[in-house]
């Protein structure tokens, strides 16, 4: 069974840091291209960033280019993302999700995380 | 960016009716968008990729169609577990983009 389980969100405030982190079991995971997703209280999905199978290519939301980073460490099946001078529109659940097919770069997502809240308030 | 506006925002139907939805791109997006459903406090759920292939698993009940700019969910007949909130997705053009999402609802 896939499973996907983020970790380190919480409670920053304007300017501050964040790294969120996703372990992943149940498929192979260097294989996979990962994504970030968010979604504000009460609000849509919103995706975030993007890290292919073996971190080669990376894409992000304009609105987080230069803030946030993604990386992987397929050795400990583990996608991170790096949350930097956080901005109260931050404020979301992010999730992490898996590319339905391997060795596609954009693909649908066909497994989510449970989701991780980050709240950025002074 | 590619903009999926999707609707009605709400649909309003009891079970057994027929669900129909409708996400429509700025631009064309081929067949490259996905559907998704989610219920409160829980992740979203695949339900349809390429347009028109259900996921694994996905009752044969819903069904999409469409390509280049205009697309549609169907749910040939509600189910109480159907009400929910659904999204569309394009895969064609980075940033991947979402519709605003439609709730259906229990009239």
């Amino acid at each position: 069974e896939v499973q996907l389980l983020e970790s380190g969100g919480g409670l920053a405030q304007p300017g501050g840091s964040l790294r969120l982190s996703c372990t992943a079991s149940g498929f192979t995971f260097s294989a996979y291209s990962m994504s970030w997703v968010r979604q504000a209280p009460g609000k849509g999905l919103e995706w975030v960033s993007h890290i292919s199978a073996g971190g080669e290519t990376i894409y992000y939301l304009s609105a987080v280019e230069g803030r946030f980073t993604i990386s992987r460490d397929n050795s400990k099946n583990t996608l991170h993302l790096q949350m930097n001078s956080l901005r109260v529109d931050d404020t979301a659940i992010y999730y992490c999700a898996k590319d339905q097919r391997r060795r596609l770069v954009g693909d649908a997502f066909n497994a989510w995380g449970q989701g991780t809240m980050v709240t950025v308030s002074s | 960016e590619i903009v999926l506006t999707q609707s009605p925002a709400t649909l309003s139907l009891s079970p057994g009716e027929r669900a129909t939805l409708s996400c429509r791109a700025s631009q064309s997006v081929s067949n490259y968008l996905a559907w998704y459903q989610q219920k409160p406090g829980q992740a979203p759920r695949l339900l349809i990729n390429d347009a028109s292939n259900r996921a694994n698993g996905i009752p044969a009940r819903f069904s999409g169609s469409g390509s280049g700019a205009d697309f549609t969910l169907t749910i040939s007949s509600l189910e109480p577990e159907d009400f929910a909130i659904y999204y569309c997705q394009q895969r064609s053009n980075w940033p991947l983009t979402f519709g605003g999402g439609t709730k259906v609802e229990i009239k």
